[in-house]
């Protein structure tokens, strides 16, 4: 156990419906993020948040909206998703976004979209 | 572009072997990290070791150690007297400290014949 917490673990959703990820952390970091791994891909950045501030949007659909209400909670909402949007759905938190701070991984959301 | 490359996509090792799992990076920054995570049946990323680049002593930890060539980018991670729980997909990653991005490799599956 990392000390940070995703739900839902599995989620299948039609292309029609609206769901949320939900990344919780309990390690008093500042820096959260989300990433999507899809199977024989290297793990992709999707969002950074540092202080509740978005930092970076990596060129992500918008499809894929992000909230970031305060440090230790981070969400995902999904809406008109396509079947290539299933992957597994990983955040991560650090103390800080400088480059000697170790990033902390959820267990993932594994998301299917039908 | 900042990439890191796994050659290996499996590697196979008896149990209380050493084995050795490759990874080399391309970068122009001179201040950066390196990180070997593991990824077990589970999901859950966990950080194995660490390297930052300005040591040039390799890093160690427990059984786990790694050959650290800045000169040649090269990352590899050696796992002595492998165990059964050590079977996990493995990934080497690095981080900047521009933007303090992990950047990860594609991933080697390792096995472990007991």
């Amino acid at each position: 156990e990392t000390g940070v917490t995703q739900t839902p673990r599995h989620l299948v959703m039609g292309m029609t419906n609206k769901k949320s990820l939900k990344c919780e952390q309990h390690l008093g970091h500042n820096a959260m993020y989300w990433y999507k791994q899809s199977a024989k891909k290297p793990l992709e950045l999707m969002f950074v948040y540092n202080f509740k501030e978005q930092t970076e949007n990596n060129s992500v659909p918008s499809r894929f909206s992000p909230e970031c209400p305060n440090s230790s909670h981070l969400f995902l909402h999904l809406h008109t998703l396509q079947p290539e949007d299933s992957a597994l759905y990983l955040c991560a938190s650090s103390q800080e976004l400088g480059v000697y701070t170790e990033a902390f991984f959820g267990q993932g959301t594994r998301l299917t979209v039908v | 572009a900042q990439t890191v490359t796994q050659s290996q996509p499996e590697m196979s090792v008896q149990e209380a072997e050493t084995v050795t799992l490759s990874c080399t990076y391309d970068t122009s920054e001179s201040d950066y990290y390196l990180f070997w995570y593991k990824q077990p049946p589970s999901r859950q990323m966990i950080l194995v070791i660490r390297q930052e680049a300005y040591k040039q002593q390799n890093a160690t930890e427990n059984r786990f150690s790694v050959n650290f060539q800045k000169a040649a980018k090269s990352f590899s991670l050696k796992i002595s007297d492998s165990q059964l729980g050590d079977a996990a997909m493995y990934f080497c990653a690095y981080r900047t400290g521009s933007q303090g991005n992990l950047i990860f490799g594609k991933g080697t599956k390792l096995s472990v014949k007991p």
